[in-house]
């Protein structure tokens, strides 16, 4: 089975700093791999994914991740934190080709100092 | 038009009574999902149906049950509602072959 985790549940950056929301997975097979934000009272957005192309993803909103096998994380970046990133974070894996379904993190809320 | 809707968005309701959560997609995506969200756990699978005919457990369902009534419709039902089943709740479609989700706006249960 596979499993996501997502190291700590609060981040507090200041605006313009670098913004890192770290995720780790479990899975036995190649995962694909998802970060969703979720903005206040509303549903979650797909900021970007990993399906087995380039291991450095690009995503919305400036953010990126990079898929790193050897230590099984895909941790979101962003150079410069905005205001307007301040939301809930999920990391999500699928690995059950059957199913498809994603395993979601806990999720890491980003709080963005002015 | 959003293309997977949910209604209602708001509910509350008291213990024992039977609920009906629904969701419509435009999407056209064979695959759908429903999630419950609580703080601090993310989002759970509740039931995933990958056609009309094709209805599955996810890894939280006692106490729900769905129906597809179309491929562009997925309901979930609580038979008689507690209020450890008070959560966010959403539903979800996908397409393959990645599994990429579109997510619903979200319905707020709550059970008193």
């Amino acid at each position: 089975a596979q499993s996501v985790t997502q190291l700590g549940s609060h981040v507090s950056v200041s605006e313009g700093a670098l913004v890192l929301l770290r995720c780790n997975y479990s899975s036995s097979v190649p995962p694909y791999l998802f970060w969703y934000v979720q903005y206040p009272n509303q549903g979650l957005q797909l900021l970007l994914k990993y399906t087995s192309a380039a291991t450095l993803v690009k995503g919305i909103n400036g953010f990126e991740a990079e898929f790193k096998k050897s230590e099984t994380s895909f941790h979101l970046t962003k150079p410069s934190a905005h205001m307007s990133d301040a939301a809930e974070y999920f990391c999500a894996v699928s690995v059950d080709t059957g199913r498809r379904a994603l395993t979601f993190g806990s999720g890491t809320r980003l709080q963005v100092q002015p | 038009d959003a293309d997977v809707t949910q209604t209602p968005r708001n509910r509350i309701t008291k213990t024992g009574k039977r609920i009906m959560l629904e969701c419509s997609q435009t999407k056209g995506h064979d695959r759908m999902y429903w999630y419950r969200q609580d703080p601090g756990l993310g989002l759970r699978l509740i039931y995933y149906s990958f056609d009309v005919k094709d209805i599955n457990k996810g890894e939280i369902s006692d106490g729900y049950s769905v129906s597809r009534q179309a491929q562009a419709k997925f309901s979930l039902s609580l038979e008689s509602a507690i209020p450890n089943q008070t959560a966010l709740y959403f539903c979800a479609t996908s397409d393959p072959p990645f599994g990429e989700q579109f997510f619903g706006p979200g319905t707020r249960l709550t059970v008193l």
